[in-house]
């Protein structure tokens, strides 16, 4: 079965700017999670969605925001973008989300370029 | 506060040797931890984990052991081989529906 999809694979903005990543689970996955891996820092947990509801939230700024839809499709938005934001954005998917200790599928990431 | 450490950013092992990758946490309260390999361009894919109840899980050439006192777990990889380097990172989760990721170490297999 598929896997999951990000999109875009690549966007470049500029400071100021905002942005919406989309992400697209394995089919019957209802938990969605949202990563942003930086050099030097590893990947760091935005948040987490299931079933439509925001369960759990790293510690980002209020400008990291996400949402998740009724066929389990998730984005993730961030406002008024800072150089720092510059990062590879990773949507995770899984049946039941780490709850119940299930490994995470990672999708290919969203590689967003602050200017 | 980095909860999960990785504190070698590379490693390099000759082609059919061990690859022994070690990891430290913080958090009393994690009891899973994962393994994850990451190639360029590609997410990251679950390798291997275990559970706190357990001391050693092991698939095939990939091992893990926990040593729960020294809050300390290690990927042993045996044989290593070429299309093993990659950049793996180690990752632990506790009652949270989130895994808290190290930092990552680079592993190059040379021939």
């Amino acid at each position: 079965k598929a896997g999951v999809t990000q999109t875009p694979r690549y966007l470049i903005k500029t400071r100021g700017q905002q942005v919406t990543l989309s992400c697209s689970p394995i089919s019957g996955h209802r938990s969605v999670s949202w990563y942003q891996q930086t050099p030097g820092q590893g990947l760091q947990f935005l948040f987490e969605y299931f079933s439509e509801t925001q369960r759990n939230k790293g510690n980002f700024p209020g400008r990291f925001s996400g949402r998740q839809f009724s066929n389990s499709r998730s984005e993730m938005n961030v406002s008024t973008l800072e150089l720092g934001d510059s990062a590879l954005y990773l949507c995770a998917s899984s049946f039941r989300g780490l709850l119940n200790t299930g490994e995470l599928f990672f999708g290919e990431g969203s590689r967003l370029t602050v200017l | 506060d980095q909860q999960v450490k990785q504190n070698s950013p590379s490693l390099s092992v000759q082609e059919g040797r061990i690859s022994i990758l070690n990891c430290d946490y913080t958090n009393s309260m994690f009891d899973y931890f994962l393994w994850y390999k990451k190639y360029p361009a590609e997410g990251p894919t679950f390798l291997i984990s275990i559970s706190s109840i357990k001391d050693k899980n092991e698939d095939g050439r990939f091992t893990v052991f926990l040593n729960k006192s020294a809050k300390h777990l290690s990927l042993h990889i045996v044989p290593s081989q070429p299309g093993d380097s990659a950049v793996y990172f180690c990752a632990a989760s506790g009652t949270a529906s989130k895994l808290t990721f190290g930092t990552g170490t680079r592993l190059q297999v040379t021939l």
